[in-house]
């Protein structure tokens, strides 16, 4: 089964602070994608970043950074020197290549609160 | 800037009368997505499409029905809304094709039933 966990409900921290995301996935293919979204107050759903089941790099673009690890089926995010404007709900999701619904599994987000 | 659009950006309808959202891109994406979102929740798919052909997701209600007359539009129409369709409704797209693509979102549309 397809499974996606967030269990960071909620985080707070003061801004110029790291900050890390964890997301953990179930999935029993060997291709997959991986993607993580930003949902400011605004409310619309920004794409951060993509990344497929073989391709492990981890990926940095700019304070931003991303840790795969199939090991231990986790993408994390993490934010360096983190800012108020970095105060969103992050969204991590999971597709596997076969389905061909299209169909992206959510994790329940996490809150990140940037506080000046 | 290529983009997804949104009208309107706040609906309010009364219970039962029928309601029409609406979504257009300018990004040429072969797949468009309408999505459900609720407080606090993740988004959930209702449906897509693929180009024309409608891919509606099983635990869908009747009630909800969706059009896509040309590859830049597609709506979203609610026959007869309940208290509880109120919602941040979400308009995607993507490329289609093999693999997986990223979504991009339109800024929503946030329903009121009263």
């Amino acid at each position: 089964a397809q499974k996606v966990t967030q269990a960071q409900t909620e985080i707070s921290v003061v801004e110029k602070e790291d900050v890390t995301l964890d997301c953990v996935y179930e999935t029993r293919d060997t291709t997959y994608y991986l993607f993580w979204y930003k949902q400011p107050p605004s409310g619309e759903l920004v794409f951060l970043i993509r990344r497929n089941s073989f391709d492990e790099q981890n990926e940095i673009s700019g304070r931003y950074s991303w840790n795969f690890q199939k090991s231990t089926s986790s993408f994390n995010f993490t934010i360096t020197a983190s800012q108020v404007v970095d105060s969103a709900v992050y969204f991590c999701a999971l597709s596997e290549a076969g389905d061909s619904n299209y169909q992206l599994i959510w994790g329940a987000g996490t809150k990140l609160i940037i506080k000046p | 800037d290529a983009m997804v659009i949104q009208n309107p950006r706040y609906q309010v309808t009364q219970f039962g009368k029928p309601v029409t959202l609406s979504c257009s891109q300018t990004l040429n994406h072969n797949v468009m997505y309408w999505y459900q979102q609720k407080s606090s929740q993740a988004p959930k798919l209702l449906f897509h499409y693929y180009d024309k052909d409608f891919n509606n997701e099983a635990d869908t209600p009747d009630n909800f029905q969706s059009r896509r007359p040309n590859t830049s539009f597609c709506f979203l129409d609610i026959r007869s809304p309940g208290l509880g369709d109120a919602a941040m409704y979400l308009c995607a797209t993507s490329r289609g094709g093999t693999g997986v693509y990223e979504q991009y979102f339109g800024p929503g549309t946030r329903l009121t039933v009263t």
